[in-house]
């Protein structure tokens, strides 16, 4: 069956630190795949797009890394504070459709 | 440059009653998607539109929900005669080109609570 998945339990980081989330996936061959952030209460915010021919994309101190044979993407925080706490969510393409992971609470401690 | 605007932001029905909620994609944006989301779970994708056309309603129940994107005016998702259980967020994403290759540009929500 198609699956897609993320760290279901909290991720906690100290300040400073490199935070690195999870989306593994089974049973797609997307195209494209996206990170988004949810803080609690508000919709989901666009982070990084990455192709499949893109190894590594990167955004100030965001890292997306897309390994189509591992069938996983990567996302870091690097020198994490603790504004970037919040929810993180991985999202693929599948047939011109987003389809969403159920996120990861990524939590950075002063 | 406005966002994607939705409202109301926070609904309360009786059961059995009509709720009705309306979403306003970003300028320049024809594609309107909507999704539901529970406490502590993932987005679920419900519909695809664009103006005037549903696009893909793979995720929506096929009682009581429906919804529509006319050529003029917002998207509109509409639940007739609710339950308990259709208590949730419902959140619309708005972008600029078909689905999956670009970003899609969220509203802030509106939350539904059936009594």
């Amino acid at each position: 069956s198609q699956k897609i998945e993320q760290n279901s339990e909290a991720l906690n980081i100290q300040e400073g630190k490199t935070a690195t989330l999870t989306c593994n996936y089974t049973n797609y061959s997307p195209a494209y795949l996206q990170w988004y952030r949810q803080d609690p209460g508000r919709g989901p915010v666009f982070l990084l797009l990455i192709r499949e021919n893109e190894k590594e994309k990167r955004k100030e101190r965001l890292k997306v890394t897309f390994d189509t044979t591992l069938k996983q993407s990567l996302f870091h925080i690097t020198a994490s504070q603790p504004a970037d706490s919040a929810t993180y969510l991985c999202a693929l393409e599948d047939n011109y459709q987003l389809i969403w992971g159920a996120g990861t609470k990524l939590i950075i401690k002063p | 440059n406005a966002g994607v605007m939705q409202n109301p932001r926070h609904l309360v029905r009786r059961r059995g009653q009509e709720a009705r909620l309306r979403c306003s994609p970003m300028k320049g944006h024809s594609h309107v998607y909507w999704y539901r989301q529970l406490p502590e779970e993932g987005l679920k994708f419900m519909v695809y539109l664009q103006k005037e056309n549903i696009i893909d309603e793979s995720g929506m129940p096929k009682e009581r929900f429906s919804a529509e994107f006319p050529k003029e005016g917002p998207s509109i998702l509409r639940i007739q005669q609710v339950v308990r259980g259709d208590s949730a967020a419902y959140f619309c994403a708005s972008s600029s080109a078909g689905q999956g290759i670009y970003e899609q540009y969220f509203g802030p929500g509106t939350r539904l609570t059936v009594t």
